[in-house]
Order: structure tokens, then sequence, then C-alpha cells
């Protein structure tokens, strides 16, 4: 199983642009990198995944090296609201019973 | 938001005595899960189910049982609850894409 370490807190400030990255050294061929995000009291939610370059969507970007060793999730221009945990995960696509979820990281946006 | 819904939200018992918890959903996911999650260490999984009475343990099986003789639901039991059990349950669905699903969780404790 591929580990991930991320780390364990961030603070930022309303309006920059936050990077959350992910170490993920012994990810293997078929896996694929997935974002979930967590607000207090609420189950996970997805937020984005890839496999390799980047992806982009509505909510975040997803940035991962062509050695695929790393990935970074960056959030544009964050406010208030995007204060939660952000969790990391590495896992093969069809075999959810591999997934692990960490401790993740905790964004904490500043006014 | 996918139609998972948890049983009760809120539970309060007392040690030794049996406490089943239970995941429903409308969605017709091959996978369902249970993950609890304390203060400290995140998501953990505790069995999962990849298919009508498929079931399979996670990190953290211990003093848990879990049956699925439906595709819709999952139930977790606890045959005699301890106050170590006292956390956070939530479920989670989906279709083998790595993308789960969260229901809204239930916080159990044991007095």
């Amino acid at each position: 199983l591929a580990k991930t370490t991320q780390p364990i807190s961030m603070d930022s400030y309303e309006g920059q642009e936050v990077n959350i990255t992910c170490s993920h050294n012994n990810i293997a061929t078929n896996d694929y990198i997935t974002w979930y995000q967590q607000f207090p009291s609420q189950g996970p939610r997805f937020i984005i995944q890839g496999y390799k370059t980047k992806v982009t969507n509505e909510v975040a970007s997803l940035f991962i090296p062509a050695d695929r060793k790393s990935s970074t999730l960056s959030l544009p221009r964050v406010s208030l609201s995007d204060t939660a945990v952000y969790y990391c995960l590495v896992g093969e696509v069809k075999r959810d019973d591999k997934i692990i979820f960490g401790k993740g990281t905790r964004l904490h946006i500043l006014p | 938001d996918a139609g998972i819904t948890q049983s009760p939200r809120h539970k309060v018992t007392e040690t030794g005595t049996p406490v089943t918890l239970r995941c429903h959903q409308t969605e017709n996911h091959r996978y369902m899960y249970w993950y609890r999650q304390d203060p400290g260490h995140g998501l953990r999984l505790i069995h999962y189910s990849y298919g009508v009475k498929d079931t399979d343990k996670g990190e953290v099986s211990d003093g848990y049982s879990v049956s699925r003789s439906k595709t819709e639901d999952f139930l977790l039991t606890l045959e005699s609850a301890t106050s170590s059990q006292t956390s956070v349950y939530f479920c989670a669905i989906s279709e083998g894409r790595n993308e789960q699903f969260f229901g809204p969780g239930t916080r159990l404790t044991v007095l």
C-alpha cells in the first residue's frame, strides 16, 4: 500500500493561493491520487483525482510531477469557508478496499 | 449529494450492550464502508463490503461485525460496546473509482 505523508496543519489568509503537498514515495503504477475535504461534523467530500501532470476542476488543481512521488493540491484564492481538513489518498482504481485515509492536513484560513 | 443515510444519528449506550448502526444507500453502489473517526487518528476503516454478503476487515475491525444482506443496507454491530468504541462513525459508498461518498455520520457514546 502506498503510504502518504502530509503536513499536519497549515495557516493561510483569505484571498491567498494555498498549496498542500503530499508525499507518496512508493506509489504503484496503477495508483491514482485523490484528495478529499472534510468540514467539522461532516463526512469527507471528494475534491479532485489525478494520475499524472495536472488536473483542474471548479474547486482546485492537482499537480503531479513526472515521477509521481508527490502531488500538490492547489486551492486558488481561499476564503474562510475553505477551513477544513484535507486528505491525500493513493490507491488503485477499482480496488477501493486498499484506500487508506491518513490524518490529513488541517488548513486554517485567517481573515 | 449521493443518497446515503445513517441511523441513528446519535446514540448513547452503556458498556456491555449491543449496538447496531445502519447505513442505507439509494445509489446501487457496489462498495460500502464503515469508518470511525477519533481525535488524533483521522479516519480509520473498520470493515468494508464489495457486494451482497461479501465483506472484509479493515484496519480496526476488532470488536465489530458487519452484515450486508441487500445492496442498499450495510449494518455495523458492536456485540458488546466498550468505552473505547465511543466515536463518530461514518458510512461511505463507491463504485470502484476511488471516489467515495460519505454519509452524515453517527455519534456514538458508550458510558
